[in-house]
């Protein structure tokens, strides 16, 4: 069971887009619609910003969105806000009764 | 609202067994529908699954981790709590406790998420 991967750095400026990419394998995230992303500022918990791929739980804003194509799920911030700037980390269902997080990646709003 | 909050020694010496416990509130850890998870991070690195347990005493492990711990749980208390045994100094983390709805299909139950989290604590493990 291997760390999804994630780039470690993306970078945006107020009011601009950016895609964060998550890959796996045939055996997490291309088989299961059970991707999840999270918010981590410093020093806090993670936050749930999307599930089930592109779910969005109440009260995250909807500048926030997720995909998957094949083994490689992505999460979308529009319209970037300072506040953004962030950890973000993704995280698949894998088969078996595991989950395996990615190695997460540093959203800086410049 | 729920609310999950870790409980436990900050410092642990190495060769010795990590104790933890996560106190929910805000909900019942009976309920069903949800799995009552571990997570930890070690300092400046991701988040990295430890495993699950539900209500009726199922467990699902990490593998790398599946031979040094434990979970169980209290429902009188309605807590919950992590054991790992024979730590170094590289298990040194901050440890979440978390709620994880899960869903069903053709006799297979699987995580979707983690909704609500607790605060997080730092253990230390030192001589």
């Amino acid at each position: 069971q291997s760390a999804l991967t994630q780039p470690a750095s993306v970078s945006g400026s107020p009011g601009q887009s950016i895609t964060i990419s998550c890959t796996g394998t045939s055996s997490d995230v291309g088989s299961y619609n059970l991707v999840s992303w999270y918010q981590q500022h410093p020093g806090k918990a993670p936050k749930v910003m999307i599930s089930e791929v592109s779910e969005r739980p109440s009260g995250v804003s909807n500048r926030f969105s997720g995909s998957k194509s094949g083994n490689t799920a992505s999460l979308t911030i529009s319209g970037l806000q300072a506040e953004d700037e962030a950890d973000y980390y993704c995280c698949s269902y894998a088969g078996s009764s595991t989950v395996v997080f990615g190695g997460g990646t540093k959203l800086t709003v410049l | 609202q729920v609310q999950l909050q870790e409980s436990g020694p900050g410092l642990v010496k190495p060769s010795q067994t990590l104790s933890l416990t996560c106190t929910v509130s805000g909900g019942s850890i009976s309920s069903g529908g949800y799995y009552w998870s571990w997570i930890r991070q070690h300092p400046g690195k991701g988040l990295e699954w430890i495993g699950n347990i539900y209500y009726t005493g199922s467990t699902y492990y990490n593998p790398s981790l599946k031979s040094r711990v434990s979970l169980s749980m209290d429902t009188s208390k309605n807590q919950f709590s992590l054991y790992l045994s024979s730590v170094t100094p590289a298990d040194t983390a901050v440890f979440y406790c978390a709620r994880a709805p899960f869903g069903c299909r053709d006799g297979t139950c699987r995580s979707k998420t983690f909704d609500y989290w607790g605060q997080g604590t730092l253990v230390t493990v030192s001589s």
